[in-house]
């Protein structure tokens, strides 16, 4: 069983190009998550997904999409990508209300 | 909206010896779960410890506890017997059980050098 996976592992991508950072659990887990991780701000939320076919919006939602057409898949897409999306990008994925997130591996952006 | 703060960006530790990372939050919530995650230089984030706010009794996980005061909302990690695989940032983080959400806001960390 893999858990999350998150691809790609890392990537430079030019300003103003789109990008999409693809995440699958295997879990059966109805609640997905993106974060983003920045030095010295830890973990900020972009969007959530309470369950198939619902999206929210995080902390931090601007300039970021998600959609969630299954259980399995909940993709972030970065329509014109700007440097300060720079980050570390965590997908996570929880059974429900209180129980533990599990996180992906990470996918780190770099915007030039 | 929850704040989770974590005032020590980083502090070391003799191999061995016991270690308490801070943490504090502010919430009007009554019902909620407060959890460490650890994340070692590969990245991946791992679940420490879990607390939930109705109980009195403070978690443990084998050398990880917590010292859970919920009037003060602080909520601090004691590792004993650091070992060299410690060496990680610790990340403090609150779950308010509201409606069907389940989010996570994170403190920004605290780097941990555990020193042979």
């Amino acid at each position: 069983i893999a858990g999350i996976t998150q691809a790609p592992t890392s990537q430079i991508l030019a300003a103003g190009r789109r990008m999409t950072l693809r995440c699958t659990q295997d879990m059966r887990h109805n609640a997905m998550y993106w974060y983003r991780q920045d030095l010295g701000l830890g973990l900020r939320l972009i969007h959530y997904s309470n369950t198939a076919g619902t999206t929210g919006k995080g902390e931090v939602p601007d300039g970021y999409s998600v959609s969630r057409a299954n259980t399995d898949d909940f993709p972030l897409t970065l329509a014109s990508a700007v440097p300060s999306q720079t980050s570390v990008y965590f997908c996570a994925s929880s059974a429900g209300e209180g129980r533990e997130q599990f996180f992906g591996p990470g996918t780190r952006l770099t915007v030039l | 909206a929850q704040t989770v703060t974590q005032s020590q960006p980083e502090m070391s530790v003799q191999e061995a010896e016991t270690v308490t990372l801070s943490c504090t939050y502010d919430t009007s919530e009554s019902n909620y779960y407060l959890f460490w995650y650890k994340q070692p230089p590969s990245r991946q984030m791992i679940l420490v410890i879990r607390q939930e706010a109705y109980k009195q009794q403070n978690a443990t996980e084998n050398r990880f506890s917590v010292n859970f005061q919920k009037a003060a909302k602080s909520f601090s990690l004691k590792i004993s017997d650091s070992q060299l695989g410690d060496t990680a940032m610790y990340f403090c983080a609150f779950m308010a059980l509201t409606g069907a959400n389940s989010k996570l806001t994170f403190g920004k960390g605290i780097t941990l050098s555990v020193r042979p």
